[in-house]
């Protein structure tokens, strides 16, 4: 089975400021990772995803995330933040067998302040 | 354009009766799923599809039924007997469950307010 845990319900940063937002996962064999955003009212949309390889992700609008199997982490980043990344961010589990379950993390909410 | 569409966005129930939501997908997705979303919280798993004519509950399918006849479509019936079924519920898919392929691509959701 695997867990995963956000850091934090709400975070606050200023626009232009550091965007760092939170996952640790709990898993016994090696998972695979997402990060997922959602605007108010809408759909999940997929930000980036961590199977193999590189462990230093990159995905849409500037964000990155890199995964750390020492720490069992998979922290979602960006330089600079813009009023457009208001959303909610969630963090999302999966492991290397079929019929595997994506599990989610609480969710974070990210305010930007102008 | 492929998508997953979910139908209606706005959805109004009196109590006691049931309501079905539609969600459909044009991916050749074989997985569906359906989550509920409540205030401030995360996503849980209803029930779920691998494959056309097979479904498993997830975690809270008290209250809930689906069907899966068609690998395009993966309705979700909201019973009388889902205590509190006000709610977002979104609608998803993937290539397969389980592994790398489990990226889910996700619906605009239904949001259904019981009076």
């Amino acid at each position: 089975a695997q867990s995963v845990t956000q850091l934090g319900s709400h975070v606050s940063v200023s626009e232009g400021a550091l965007v760092l937002l939170r996952c640790n996962y709990s898993s016994s064999v090696p998972p695979y990772l997402f990060w997922y955003v959602q605007y108010p009212n809408q759909g999940l949309q997929l930000l980036l995803k961590y199977t193999t390889g590189a462990t230093l992700v990159k995905g849409i609008n500037g964000f990155e995330a890199e995964f750390k199997k020492s720490e069992t982490s998979f922290h979602l980043t960006k330089p600079s933040a813009h009023m457009s990344d208001a959303a909610e961010y969630f963090c999302a589990v999966s492991l290397n067998n079929a019929g595997n379950m994506l599990t989610f993390g609480g969710g974070t909410r990210l305010m930007v302040k102008p | 354009d492929g998508g997953i569409t979910q139908s209606p966005k706005y959805l109004f129930r009196k109590e006691g009766q049931n309501v079905t939501l539609s969600c459909e997908q044009n991916l050749n997705h074989d997985a569906m799923y359906w989550y509920r979303q409540d205030p401030g919280q995360g996503l849980r798993l209803i029930y779920y599809s691998q494959i056309v004519n097979d479904f498993q509950k997830g975690d809270i399918a008290e209250g809930y039924s689906v069907s899966r006849e068609k690998k395009e479509s993966f309705p979700l019936t909201v019973t009388s007997a889902q205590k509190n079924p006000t709610a977002f519920y979104l609608c998803a898919s993937s290539f397969k469950a389980g592994g790398p392929h489990n990226e889910q691509f996700f619906g605009p959701g239904t949001r259904l307010t019981v009076l």
